[in-house]
C-alpha cells in the first residue's frame, strides 16, 4: 500500500465546505484511493472511492489530479455530526499487502 | 442485509487471562481483517484471513492469534493479557479474495469489541 500523508487535525464551522487533502507520491498504476470516516468507539465507514478525476456521491466528492499523487476529499456544508476522523487509503490489495490505516485527519466542526 | 457483527460488545478481563473475540462478516465476504485501536490512536493492523487461512499479520506478538471458520466467521484470541492490550478491537470484511488483484475493494467494519484489561 502506498504511504499517505494527511493533516493531523482541522477545524471548520457548520455550513462550510471542508477539503481534506491526502498526499500519496508513490501511488501505483493499479491503486485506488479510498476514504473512510470514523466516529468515536465505532468502526470506520466507507465514504468514497476513486481512481482519477472526480467522483461524487451523496456524502462527498473526491478530486484526483492527473498525476494522482494527491487527492482531496470535499465535504459540502458540514454539520456538527461530521466531526470525526477521516482516513485516506491508497492501495492495490493483494496477498502480500497489509491494509494499513494512517493516523487520519481529526476534523472538528464548530457551531 | 446484515453488516459485520462483533461480540461481545464489551469484555473485561484481568492480567494474564485469555480473551476471545468473535466476528461474523457480511454474507458472501470471505476476507476478514482484525485491527486494534488503543484510545485516541489509529488502527493497528493485526491479522488478515481469507478462505480459512491466515494471509498476513501485523507486528504483534504470537499471543495474538486467531482463526477463520468454514462459514468465514472469525475469532481473535489474545493470551496472557497485558494492561496495554486494552483497546477497541475492530473486525472488517471484504469481498477480496486471495490472488485477486482487483484494487477497488472496500472494507466494511463492525462496531468493535471494547476490551478492558484490569
Amino acid at each position: 500500500l502506498a504511504k499517505t500523508t494527511q493533516p493531523i487535525s482541522m477545524d471548520s464551522y457548520e455550513g462550510q465546505e471542508v477539503n481534506i487533502t491526502c498526499s500519496h507520491n508513490n501511488i501505483a498504476t493499479n491503486d485506488y484511493i479510498t476514504w473512510y470516516q470514523q466516529f468515536p468507539s465505532q468502526g470506520p465507514r466507507f465514504i468514497i472511492q476513486g481512481y482519477k478525476t472526480k467522483v461524487t456521491n451523496e456524502v462527498a466528492s473526491l478530486f484526483i489530479p492527473a498525476d494522482r499523487k494527491s487527492s482531496t476529499l470535499s465535504l459540502p456544508r458540514v454539520s456538527l455530526s461530521d466531526t470525526a476522523v477521516y482516513y485516506c487509503l491508497v492501495g492495490s490489495l493483494n496477498r502480500d499487502d497489509k491494509i494499513i490505516f494512517g493516523k487520519g485527519t481529526r476534523l472538528h466542526i464548530l457551531p | 442485509e446484515a453488516g459485520v457483527t462483533q461480540s461481545p460488545t464489551h469484555l473485561i478481563k484481568t492480567r494474564g487471562q485469555q480473551a476471545t473475540l468473535r466476528c461474523s462478516p457480511i454474507s458472501g465476504h470471505t476476507s476478514v481483517y482484525w485491527y486494534q485501536q488503543a484510545l485516541g490512536l489509529g488502527l493497528q493492523f493485526l491479522l488478515w484471513y481469507d478462505e480459512g487461512e491466515e494471509r498476513n499479520r501485523g507486528n504483534f506478538p504470537p499471543r495474538f492469534s486467531g482463526r477463520q471458520f468454514p462459514n468465514y466467521s472469525s475469532e481473535l484470541n489474545v493470551n496472557a493479557l497485558e494492561l496495554e492490550d486494552s483497546a477497541l478491537y475492530l473486525c472488517a470484511s471484504s469481498l477480496l479474495r486471495l490472488l485477486q488483484t482487483k484494487s477497488n475493494e472496500k472494507l466494511f467494519f463492525g462496531s468493535g469489541t471494547q476490551l478492558s484489561v484490569l
